[in-house]
């Protein structure tokens, strides 16, 4: 019983390359939303998806981009890293009526 | 817009102590409230949530949170608090417009003392 999973767990990148962090989930959620978090800031939504097909930005959504692949995977991602992106990124996803289910997190450095 | 004000960025009490933790929200429309708990290197665990029915809300791990509309408020307690329960809990407000976009507040470290 998987619920949300997040790869990698970790990952230290230099400034201005470009990463990939992949989400799953097999609770055949609709939504499914990617966060950061920061000391002292709680989680902010970067991008969201109500739905397969559709992706909508939250509140920092600048140089992230998102791809909602299948139901099950939605993919964040960095072209061009700076160390203002040093965070802790989180996906959660959510069925009709339920709470989000969130994965553990992946701890992202840029050098 | 929505917004969370989380009251105490820690908190420190002593095991078998009262635990509370404030938040007050603000949002136009009729919200739907919620507290997440957060242990170390893991991701947000659902403790409770206030979606319109019952103001008095019962959580997992003895917690309750009651929605008071005239104080703006969702405070978390706790009768009796455990080493367990030391953990950063988090409140968030949504408007419950199909996205469900959660807007969270910045977070309260509990502290239990033995």
């Amino acid at each position: 019983n998987a619920g949300v999973t997040q790869t990698p767990k970790f990952q230290v990148l230099k400034t201005g390359q470009s990463m990939t962090l992949q989400c799953a989930q097999d609770m055949n959620h609709n939504s499914m939303y990617w966060y950061r978090q920061d000391p002292g800031m709680g989680l902010r939504l970067i991008y969201y998806s109500a739905s397969e097909g559709t992706t909508d930005k939250g509140e920092v959504p600048n140089g992230y981009n998102v791809s909602r692949l299948n139901k099950r995977e939605f993919s964040l991602r960095l072209e061009s890293a700076a160390p203002s992106q040093t965070s802790v990124y989180f996906c959660a996803s959510r069925g009709s009526n339920q709470p989000q289910h969130f994965g553990d997190g992946t701890r992202l450095s840029i050098l | 817009a929505q917004s969370v004000t989380q009251l105490g960025s820690h908190v420190s009490v002593s095991e078998g102590a009262l635990v509370l933790l404030r938040c007050n929200y603000s949002s136009s429309v009729p919200p739907y409230l919620f507290w997440y708990v957060q242990y170390p290197n893991q991701g947000l665990q659902l403790l409770l949530k206030y979606t319109s029915a019952a103001t008095l809300v019962k959580g997992i791990n003895g917690f309750e949170a009651e929605f008071k509309k005239s104080e703006t408020s969702f405070h978390l307690t706790k009768p009796s608090a455990h080493m367990r329960d030391a953990a950063e809990y988090f409140c968030a407000v949504s408007d419950n417009g199909g996205s469900e976009k959660l807007v969270f507040g910045k977070g309260t470290k509990l502290t239990v003392n033995p």
